[in-house]
């Protein structure tokens, strides 16, 4: 298994700054996902953080708006940047272990962002 | 493309109770299926997972899941409910690459 921690667990930030959100893995894992959970709804792949090459975005996600960093195998950050109160949601960061028989995903506790 | 949907955005139960969540799954050959649950103000909880073998899997917290595949459903249940249970739940279809499409979840409360 793998425990996963993020900071900071909340912020309240104003419209046009941006934040950097950390993610923890407490072993090493190949690989890394963000996720987004606006309020009310499901979670939504927002890319892969790849280690030592750039991310793998999504349909609908681009790296300006969410440049991902992974520096080695247990830790990335998500930034938000230009923030809107659209991107008002939960950032969860997730790692996956490969299992015997398939790979299994553990999340972080996630980071609440709400834009003002 | 893989999905799953959860069927009911929101069910109430009375403590005591037996609760079943509904999941169902598109896909062309057998999927692998989890549960997940998120207490509020929380991350992801994995409950259980269905890879292969036994169609009724069980998870933590007392609870079980059933593949059925004539169904195209992975509903998940338990006995009798607590009220720490109440949370929302989510089916997650893993996809390749170790990443997973989640269905839009269910918010369980549970009545005293």
């Amino acid at each position: 298994s793998a425990v996963i921690s993020q900071k900071p667990s909340r912020d309240i930030c104003q419209r046009g700054t941006s934040l950097t959100i950390q993610c923890q893995v407490d072993s090493q894992v190949t690989m890394m996902f963000w996720y987004r959970q606006q309020p009310g709804q499901s979670l939504t792949l927002i890319a892969t953080a790849n280690q030592g090459s750039e991310a793998t975005y999504e349909s609908g996600f681009v790296i300006d708006k969410f440049p991902i960093s992974r520096p080695n195998l247990t830790f990335s950050t998500l930034t938000v940047s230009n923030m809107s109160p659209e991107d008002s949601s939960i950032y969860l960061c997730s790692a996956a272990i490969a299992g015997e028989e398939g790979n299994e995903q553990f999340f972080g506790p996630g980071t609440r962002l709400t834009v003002l | 493309a893989q999905s799953v949907t959860q069927p009911d955005i929101h069910i109430t139960v009375s403590e005591g109770a037996s609760l079943e969540l509904r999941c169902n799954y598109s896909y062309g050959a057998t999927p692998y299926l989890f549960w997940y649950v998120q207490s509020p103000g929380q991350g992801l909880q994995l409950l259980l997972k269905y890879f292969s073998g036994d169609t009724l899997v069980q998870g933590i917290k007392g609870f079980e899941a059933e593949f059925k595949r004539s169904q195209s459903s992975f509903n998940l249940r338990k006995p009798s409910v607590h009220w720490s249970d109440a949370a929302e739940y989510f089916c997650a279809f893993p996809l390749n690459a170790g990443k997973s499409t989640f269905g839009d979840g269910t918010t369980l409360t549970v009545k005293p």
